[in-house]
């Protein structure tokens, strides 16, 4: 069974920082991109980062460049998301989605920001 | 950055009912377009990725088409457990970009 399962997410003041992690189950996680997308509270999806297979390749969203980096480890299955200098805006849902086109993903963490 | 725009917004429909949902991109994007699923409360699920193909645990009832900027998702006879908010997503550009969704709903 594939899983993905987010954590990290909390509530944070402006101009903060939180780590994001994703643990990966049930593919061959070296395969396959990997993409941070959220959603803010009855908002669509927005797509936020992805990382190529290995690592060598990082891409993201304007409103994000800067602020926050995507890594991964694959010796643990693992993707983050490093969150700095938050705004109210990044309130969302963040969900890592496995594949380039989104095949697999998590049930999400809530980040909140606001004072 | 490649728009990406969806119709109708939203559709009321019954079970058994033909449902398509149109997704148009702002310039071409080739295959590289996909469908998911979205319920209240719960995290989207791949439909459809590269057009037409079917993730493995998606019923053939569901099916995508299209090329170019202009693309389909089809529900031949909708079902219960059909009724969700779906969105498209291009990947061929970064960004990329997700339509603003189709809510379908008795």
């Amino acid at each position: 069974e594939v899983q993905l399962v987010e954590s990290g997410g909390g509530l944070v003041q402006p101009g903060g920082s939180l780590r994001l992690s994703c643990e990966v189950s049930g593919i061959s996680f070296t395969n396959y991109w990997m993409n941070w997308v959220r959603q803010a509270p009855g908002k669509g999806l927005e797509w936020v980062a992805n990382i190529k297979e290995d690592g060598s390749e990082k891409s993201y969203l304007d409103s994000v460049k800067g602020r926050f980096t995507i890594s991964r480890d694959n010796a643990k299955n693992s993707l983050y998301l490093q969150m700095n200098s938050l705004r109210a805006e990044d309130t969302a849902v963040y969900y890592c989605a496995g594949g380039l086109g989104g095949d697999y993903w998590g049930p999400g963490t809530l980040v909140t920001v606001s004072p | 950055d490649i728009q990406m725009t969806q119709s109708p917004s939203s559709l009321s429909a019954s079970v058994g009912d033909r449902v398509t949902i149109t997704c148009r991109a702002s310039q071409g994007i080739g295959k590289y377009l996909a469908w998911f699923q979205q319920k209240p409360g719960k995290a989207p699920r791949s439909l459809i990725s590269t057009v037409s193909s079917l993730q493995g645990w998606v019923p053939s009832r569901f099916s995508g088409s299209g090329s170019g900027t202009d693309f389909t998702l089809t529900i031949s006879s909708l079902q219960s457990e059909d009724f969700a908010t779906y969105y498209c997503q291009q990947y061929y550009n970064y960004p990329f970009t997700f339509g603003p969704g189709t809510k379908v709903d008795i």
